[in-house]
């Protein structure tokens, strides 16, 4: 089965800093990989995806991943966070054929001006 | 285009009621998940509906909980005698369903807050 950690739980940076949230997952075969944001009260909203290919994948809002199989890594970054990204944020994996995801427990994300 | 609704987005219910949650899926999106997501907590799957059918409901905690899609578009989340640890946040999603095996993107609805007094 498959899983996924997210090592850390709570994450302060400074705004203009840059920003890496890791998550390692557990699965056999090629996982698909997922970022979600979730702002308070809000949904989850898929910053990026990796699916096959370049295992760097660029999302929205300035962020990106980069798939690593030798480490069952897939690493979330941001070159310089603005106040606005403060959230929680997912990693998730799936399999093939629209099978449901594993989430990991998410890290928090706040940001000091 | 309109993405994935849920109703009620707040719900209050007093322990051993029966509560419904409902999920409209994105149009055309043919694969509707249910998770449940608990304070501090990410998304844990529920049930996974392809068309009208449960492909899988392993995640379902016990037999007070169903789900329903009789049409392949809306879908309820049923309840039965509601306890207090069933309160959380209840997700639903919707995906493509995309040939050859491969996955599409799951788009989450905002979620419907159950507390259970």
């Amino acid at each position: 089965a498959q899983s996924v950690t997210q090592p850390d739980i709570h994450i302060t940076v400074s705004e203009g800093a840059s920003l890496e949230l890791r998550c390692n997952y557990s699965y056999g075969a090629t996982p698909y990989l997922f970022w979600y944001v979730q702002s308070p009260g809000q949904g989850l909203q898929l910053l990026l995806k990796y699916f096959s290919g370049d295992t760097l994948v660029q999302g929205i809002k300035g962020f990106e991943a980069e798939f690593k199989r030798s480490q069952s890594s897939f690493n979330l970054r941001k070159p310089s966070v603005h106040w606005s990204d403060a959230a929680e944020y997912f990693c998730a994996v799936g399999t093939s054929g629209n099978t449901p995801l594993v989430f990991g427990k998410g890290t928090r994300l706040s940001v000091i001006a | 285009g309109a993405g994935v609704s849920q109703t009620p987005s707040n719900k209050v219910t007093e322990k051993g009621k029966y509560v419904e949650l409902r999920c409209d899926p994105i149009s055309g999106h043919t694969a509707l998940y249910w998770y449940r997501q608990s304070l501090g907590q990410g998304p844990e799957f529920l049930i996974y509906f392809q068309g009208t059918g449960a492909a899988d409901d392993s995640g379902l905690p016990n037999d007070r909980f169903f789900a329903v899609r009789p049409e392949g578009s809306v879908s309820t989340l049923k309840i039965q005698r509601t306890e207090r640890g069933d309160s959380a946040v209840y997700l639903c999603a919707s995906s493509l369903r995309l040939a050859g095996g491969h996955t599409d993107t799951q788009y989450f609805g905002p979620g419907t807050r159950l507390t259970v007094l």
